[in-house]
Protein backbone atom coordinates (compact mmCIF):
# COMPACT_ATOMS: atom_id res chain seq x y z
CA UNK A 1 0.00 0.00 0.00
CA UNK A 2 0.98 3.58 -0.63
CA UNK A 3 3.18 4.93 2.31
CA UNK A 4 4.19 8.62 2.43
CA UNK A 5 6.14 9.48 5.43
CA UNK A 6 7.61 12.79 6.23
CA UNK A 7 10.77 14.43 8.31
CA UNK A 8 12.93 16.95 9.19
CA UNK A 9 10.89 19.41 10.51
CA UNK A 10 11.28 21.15 13.92
CA UNK A 11 11.87 24.39 15.70
CA UNK A 12 13.74 27.11 13.83
CA UNK A 13 14.28 30.60 14.34
CA UNK A 14 12.50 33.59 12.08
CA UNK A 15 15.10 33.88 8.79
CA UNK A 16 16.22 30.21 9.47
CA UNK A 17 16.00 27.13 7.15
CA UNK A 18 15.42 23.37 6.66
CA UNK A 19 15.23 20.29 4.25
CA UNK A 20 11.81 18.06 4.77
CA UNK A 21 11.64 14.75 3.29
CA UNK A 22 9.46 12.58 2.49
CA UNK A 23 10.58 9.01 1.97
CA UNK A 24 7.98 7.11 -0.36
CA UNK A 25 6.90 3.69 -1.19
CA UNK A 26 4.43 1.08 -2.04
CA UNK A 27 4.00 3.17 -5.74
CA UNK A 28 5.99 3.70 -8.71
CA UNK A 29 7.30 7.18 -7.47
CA UNK A 30 9.11 7.97 -10.51
CA UNK A 31 5.86 7.97 -12.51
CA UNK A 32 3.81 10.53 -10.11
CA UNK A 33 3.86 13.84 -9.38
CA UNK A 34 4.30 15.05 -5.62
CA UNK A 35 2.64 18.10 -4.02
CA UNK A 36 3.41 19.52 -0.86
CA UNK A 37 0.38 21.04 1.41
CA UNK A 38 0.43 22.81 4.69
CA UNK A 39 -1.82 23.25 7.45
CA UNK A 40 -1.10 26.17 9.98
CA UNK A 41 -2.34 24.66 13.40
CA UNK A 42 -6.38 24.84 13.30
CA UNK A 43 -6.15 26.49 10.14
CA UNK A 44 -7.50 25.42 6.73
CA UNK A 45 -5.38 23.30 4.03
CA UNK A 46 -2.79 25.53 1.93
CA UNK A 47 -1.34 23.88 -1.15
CA UNK A 48 2.71 24.83 -1.23
CA UNK A 49 4.25 23.35 -4.42
CA UNK A 50 4.08 20.57 -7.22
CA UNK A 51 6.89 18.70 -9.21
CA UNK A 52 5.93 16.82 -11.52
CA UNK A 53 7.08 12.94 -12.18
CA UNK A 54 10.36 14.06 -14.09
CA UNK A 55 11.35 16.77 -11.74
CA UNK A 56 11.05 19.44 -14.37
CA UNK A 57 8.51 22.98 -14.39
CA UNK A 58 8.04 23.14 -10.60
CA UNK A 59 5.26 25.08 -9.00
CA UNK A 60 4.52 27.70 -5.80
CA UNK A 61 2.42 29.11 -4.00
CA UNK A 62 2.24 33.00 -4.17
CA UNK A 63 3.39 32.49 -0.36
CA UNK A 64 6.37 31.36 -0.49
CA UNK A 65 8.03 31.62 -4.54
CA UNK A 66 11.35 32.51 -4.08
CA UNK A 67 11.99 30.98 -0.13
CA UNK A 68 11.11 27.36 -1.18
CA UNK A 69 12.27 24.86 -3.30
CA UNK A 70 11.00 21.31 -4.06
CA UNK A 71 12.94 18.86 -5.83
CA UNK A 72 13.28 14.79 -5.94
CA UNK A 73 15.56 12.28 -5.90
CA UNK A 74 13.89 9.42 -7.82
CA UNK A 75 16.59 6.44 -6.98
CA UNK A 76 16.00 7.09 -3.40
CA UNK A 77 12.16 7.17 -3.58
CA UNK A 78 12.43 10.47 -1.86
CA UNK A 79 10.63 14.47 -2.21
CA UNK A 80 11.96 17.08 -0.71
CA UNK A 81 11.30 20.59 0.16
CA UNK A 82 13.90 23.25 1.19
CA UNK A 83 12.89 25.86 3.27
CA UNK A 84 14.67 28.95 3.35
CA UNK A 85 14.07 32.83 5.51
CA UNK A 86 10.89 31.02 7.49
CA UNK A 87 8.63 33.45 9.05
CA UNK A 88 6.32 32.62 11.80
CA UNK A 89 3.33 32.27 9.54
CA UNK A 90 5.19 29.18 8.05
CA UNK A 91 4.54 27.54 11.38
CA UNK A 92 2.41 24.33 10.02
CA UNK A 93 2.03 20.74 9.71
CA UNK A 94 3.29 20.15 6.49
CA UNK A 95 1.81 17.22 3.76
CA UNK A 96 3.73 15.60 1.31
CA UNK A 97 0.91 13.79 -1.64
CA UNK A 98 1.12 11.92 -4.16
CA UNK A 99 -0.37 13.17 -7.42
CA UNK A 100 -3.40 10.91 -8.49
CA UNK A 101 -2.75 10.30 -12.09
CA UNK A 102 0.85 9.15 -13.09
CA UNK A 103 2.99 11.47 -16.00
CA UNK A 104 0.44 14.32 -15.23
CA UNK A 105 1.33 17.78 -15.40
CA UNK A 106 -0.34 18.90 -11.58
CA UNK A 107 -3.96 19.11 -12.62
CA UNK A 108 -5.30 15.76 -10.67
CA UNK A 109 -5.46 16.35 -7.18
CA UNK A 110 -3.29 14.66 -4.47
CA UNK A 111 -4.89 11.11 -3.70
CA UNK A 112 -2.56 9.49 -0.79
CA UNK A 113 -0.88 12.15 1.74
CA UNK A 114 1.41 11.23 4.32
CA UNK A 115 0.60 12.29 8.49
CA UNK A 116 2.14 15.47 7.95
CA UNK A 117 5.64 17.10 9.87
CA UNK A 118 5.25 19.79 12.01
CA UNK A 119 7.62 23.07 11.72
CA UNK A 120 7.49 25.85 13.70
CA UNK A 121 8.97 28.86 13.17
CA UNK A 122 9.92 31.44 16.70
CA UNK A 123 12.78 32.90 18.31
CA UNK B 1 -4.54 32.99 -5.58
CA UNK B 2 -7.39 33.96 -3.02
CA UNK B 3 -8.84 30.91 -1.27
CA UNK B 4 -11.81 29.47 -2.45
CA UNK B 5 -15.48 30.14 -0.14
CA UNK B 6 -16.58 27.52 1.95
CA UNK B 7 -19.42 27.85 4.54
CA UNK B 8 -17.75 27.49 7.81
CA UNK B 9 -20.13 24.91 9.27
CA UNK B 10 -22.87 22.99 8.18
CA UNK B 11 -25.08 20.70 10.46
CA UNK B 12 -27.35 17.73 10.16
CA UNK B 13 -29.31 15.08 11.69
CA UNK B 14 -28.72 10.90 11.24
CA UNK B 15 -30.19 10.49 8.18
CA UNK B 16 -30.12 13.90 6.60
CA UNK B 17 -28.76 15.17 3.64
CA UNK B 18 -26.27 17.82 3.40
CA UNK B 19 -24.79 20.15 0.63
CA UNK B 20 -21.68 22.25 1.26
CA UNK B 21 -21.11 24.73 -1.36
CA UNK B 22 -17.62 25.97 -2.77
CA UNK B 23 -17.55 29.27 -4.72
CA UNK B 24 -14.33 30.37 -6.67
CA UNK B 25 -13.81 31.85 -9.53
CA UNK B 26 -13.65 32.31 -13.66
CA UNK B 27 -9.98 31.08 -13.72
CA UNK B 28 -10.36 28.09 -10.91
CA UNK B 29 -13.90 26.51 -9.98
CA UNK B 30 -15.27 28.12 -13.20
CA UNK B 31 -12.50 27.35 -15.92
CA UNK B 32 -11.61 23.31 -14.99
CA UNK B 33 -13.28 20.34 -14.13
CA UNK B 34 -10.66 19.36 -11.88
CA UNK B 35 -12.66 20.08 -8.59
CA UNK B 36 -12.05 18.17 -5.69
CA UNK B 37 -13.21 17.51 -1.99
CA UNK B 38 -11.66 16.14 1.04
CA UNK B 39 -12.48 14.59 4.13
CA UNK B 40 -10.78 15.58 7.29
CA UNK B 41 -10.95 13.95 10.58
CA UNK B 42 -9.20 15.51 13.71
CA UNK B 43 -5.40 14.87 13.78
CA UNK B 44 -5.58 13.13 10.38
CA UNK B 45 -4.60 13.42 6.75
CA UNK B 46 -6.87 14.55 4.69
CA UNK B 47 -8.78 12.04 2.87
CA UNK B 48 -9.91 12.58 -1.22
CA UNK B 49 -13.77 12.04 -1.47
CA UNK B 50 -14.40 13.07 -4.71
CA UNK B 51 -12.22 14.05 -7.62
CA UNK B 52 -13.17 15.81 -11.33
CA UNK B 53 -16.59 17.82 -9.59
CA UNK B 54 -18.26 13.99 -9.36
CA UNK B 55 -15.93 11.25 -9.70
CA UNK B 56 -15.49 9.02 -6.03
CA UNK B 57 -12.12 7.45 -5.46
CA UNK B 58 -12.57 3.58 -5.40
CA UNK B 59 -13.46 2.86 -1.52
CA UNK B 60 -15.36 6.35 -0.76
CA UNK B 61 -18.63 5.72 -0.18
CA UNK B 62 -21.77 6.33 -2.69
CA UNK B 63 -23.52 8.79 -0.09
CA UNK B 64 -20.49 11.58 -1.24
CA UNK B 65 -21.62 12.87 -4.42
CA UNK B 66 -20.18 16.37 -6.36
CA UNK B 67 -21.66 18.53 -9.12
CA UNK B 68 -20.59 21.91 -10.33
CA UNK B 69 -22.75 24.87 -12.03
CA UNK B 70 -20.50 28.26 -13.06
CA UNK B 71 -18.19 29.25 -10.21
CA UNK B 72 -19.98 27.32 -7.51
CA UNK B 73 -19.20 23.51 -6.47
CA UNK B 74 -21.38 21.82 -3.97
CA UNK B 75 -20.24 18.30 -2.24
CA UNK B 76 -23.63 16.81 -1.08
CA UNK B 77 -23.87 13.96 1.73
CA UNK B 78 -26.84 11.98 1.91
CA UNK B 79 -27.99 9.64 4.60
CA UNK B 80 -25.54 11.11 7.26
CA UNK B 81 -23.78 9.41 9.76
CA UNK B 82 -21.94 9.68 12.64
CA UNK B 83 -18.57 9.36 11.06
CA UNK B 84 -19.13 12.07 8.74
CA UNK B 85 -18.70 14.37 11.10
CA UNK B 86 -15.39 16.05 9.89
CA UNK B 87 -13.66 19.06 8.53
CA UNK B 88 -14.61 19.53 4.91
CA UNK B 89 -12.15 20.81 2.34
CA UNK B 90 -12.89 21.83 -1.36
CA UNK B 91 -9.93 22.36 -4.02
CA UNK B 92 -9.45 23.44 -7.40
CA UNK B 93 -6.48 23.71 -10.35
CA UNK B 94 -6.10 27.18 -11.13
CA UNK B 95 -5.34 29.41 -14.19
CA UNK B 96 -1.62 29.74 -13.22
CA UNK B 97 -0.88 25.97 -13.00
CA UNK B 98 -1.78 26.26 -9.04
CA UNK B 99 -3.83 24.76 -6.33
CA UNK B 100 -6.46 26.44 -4.34
CA UNK B 101 -7.92 25.01 -1.68
CA UNK B 102 -11.02 26.45 0.25
CA UNK B 103 -11.31 27.24 3.86
CA UNK B 104 -12.94 24.52 4.89
CA UNK B 105 -16.69 23.47 6.59
CA UNK B 106 -17.15 22.16 9.75
CA UNK B 107 -19.79 19.44 9.13
CA UNK B 108 -21.63 18.70 12.77
CA UNK B 109 -24.16 15.34 12.91
CA UNK B 110 -26.69 16.52 15.74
Amino acid sequence: QVQLVESGGGVVQPGGSLRLSCSASGFTFSSYGMHWVRQAPGKGLEWVSFIPYDGNNKYYADSVKGRFTISRDNSKNTLYLQVNSLRPEDTAVYYCAKDRVPYSGGWHPPDYWGQGILVTVSS
Amino acid sequence: QSALTQPASVSGSPGQSITITCTGTSSDVGRYNYVSWYQQHPGKAPNLMIYDVTQRPSGVSNRFSGSKSGNTASLTISGLQAEDEAHYYCSSYTSSSTWVFGGGTKLTVL
